[in-house]
């Protein structure tokens, strides 16, 4: 099984819609969490940290089950901008200092 | 501000060949990092450094070299390339540990392709 695990998509969303993205990871000592967006030929940019309490940021909430393993980025409201491949991003003790990142999951948000 | 900055951008290297990438950055990070992609992966660890003078394997470490004797300055060194190291590397740097939750900043990438 791998570290951390997305489904590649793509997401093909109208604009204005709600769109959510699921990661499963599978070492249970994982520590830090994140979401990092990924436009087209670009570097992954950190898009937001991920909270056991959950966290808001705009138009983007992401959620993390450490009972499931499981971390969760909802887009409202989805804009053309929003258009890239969203990254889920997993460290632990284990890993050194290697953050695992996962194949990403593709966005593409039509007028 | 420039952040992270990678060069050469796009590079074409025959097979035996070797090159070094370069990375510096301006933000005085103790942390940096080479990271490759190849197409539909994940991002994957090349080496890492914790601070000047200090380097060390991250999960895919054969057939590079790294140096870290600035702050500033981590440069990769492919020795004899072949084609599995086409890829996209990017470096990257936090000025704290990936487990601090501290941002890890990018550079641009490289794209590298072995014929």
């Amino acid at each position: 099984r791998k570290e951390v695990e997305q489904d590649p998509g793509p997401f093909n969303v109208p604009e204005g819609a709600t769109v959510a993205f699921n990661c499963t990871y599978s070492n249970s000592a994982s520590q830090s969490f994140f979401w990092y967006r990924q436009d087209c030929r670009k570097e992954p940019k950190l898009l937001m940290s991920v909270y056991s309490s959950g966290n808001e940021d705009g138009r983007f909430t992401a959620q993390l089950n450490r009972a499931s393993q499981y971390i969760s980025l909802l887009i409202r409201d989805s804009k053309l901008s929003d258009s890239a491949t969203y990254l889920c991003v997993v460290t632990n003790s284990n890993s050194g200092y290697a953050l695992n990142f996962g194949k990403g999951t593709s966005l593409l948000v039509t007028p | 501000n420039a952040g992270v900055t990678q060069t050469p951008k796009f590079r074409i290297l025959k097979i035996g060949q070797s090159m070094t990438l370069q990375c510096t950055q301006d933000m005085n990070h103790n942390y940096m990092y080479w990271y490759r992609q190849d197409p539909g992966m994940g991002l994957k660890l090349i080496y890492y450094s914790v601070g000047a003078g200090i380097t060390d394997k991250g999960e895919v470490p054969n057939g590079y070299n790294v140096s870290r004797s600035t702050t500033e300055d981590f440069p990769l060194r492919l020795e004899l390339a072949a084609p599995s190291q086409t890829s996209v590397y990017f470096c990257a740097s936090s000025l704290l540990g990936p487990n601090s939750g501290n941002t890890i900043y990018f550079g641009e990438g490289s794209w590298l392709t072995v014929v």
